[in-house]
């Protein structure tokens, strides 16, 4: 089926460094949406991402839909430690409603 | 998120055991996801149903099975467990093809 492959895996920063991650397709997905996932609970819509070349901000979250359809970033701003968690992007093609998820980026803040 | 409730949160069981996870929601959503989760590998998709007594395939439906009798209520089953069936279990919802809310997992471990 399809992959969504996200990147990084995992980061370990200090508290005030800005957070980069990105998810990239080999199809062209209609929306992209970025959650995230604290320990216990299930995930959280953070951003969603209708048209190409889209940027959205929630907050200290910023986040693009690509212009190619194919990829998509989300950007943290001055992290603190509750943005500790894993993030995932997540993307809808034309198929109905079948959400295609990325492996995850696991954040780790250092205060 | 409240509105999504799974249960139970924890299960341990043995090997060739029927399972039942349920799902319920307050959300007044037509449709509604059974996914998995596994470390590094995101959410993958199990069934999905848009309306009552409406079930399709996701992406790893084999071994699984699902029934949705009421509007409200979306259960997955498991005939026989099998050990690497282990795994997180997300229930999710949505209204036509609008973002998905999640609840907040089931643990399952087969012995």
């Amino acid at each position: 089926g399809q992959q969504l492959n996200q990147s990084p895996q995992s980061m370990f920063i200090q508290e005030g460094e800005d957070v980069s991650m990105n998810c990239t397709s080999s199809s062209i997905f209609n929306t992209w949406l970025w959650y995230k996932q604290d320990p216990g609970e299930g995930p959280v819509l953070l951003i969603a991402l209708y048209k190409a070349g889209e940027l959205t901000s929630n907050g200290r979250l910023t986040a693009q839909f690509g212009i190619t359809r194919k990829d998509s970033f989300l950007n943290i701003s001055a992290s603190i430690p509750s943005d500790v968690g894993i993030y995932f992007c997540a993307g809808h093609n034309n198929a109905g409603n079948m959400l295609t998820f990325g492996g995850g980026t696991r954040l780790m803040v250092k205060p | 998120d409240a509105d999504v409730t799974q249960t139970p949160r924890n299960r341990i069981t043995k090997t060739g055991k029927r399972i039942m996870l349920e799902c319920s929601q307050t959300k007044g959503h037509d449709r509604m996801y059974w996914y998995r989760q596994d470390p590094g590998l995101g959410l993958r998709l199990i069934y999905y149903s848009f309306d009552v007594k409406d079930i399709n395939k996701g992406e790893i439906s084999d071994g699984y099975s699902v029934s949705r009798q009421a509007q409200a209520k979306f259960s997955l089953s498991l005939e026989s467990a099998i050990p690497n069936q282990t795994a997180l279990y997300f229930c999710a919802t949505s209204r036509g093809g609008e973002p998905q809310h999640f609840g907040d997992g089931t643990r399952l471990s087969i012995l």
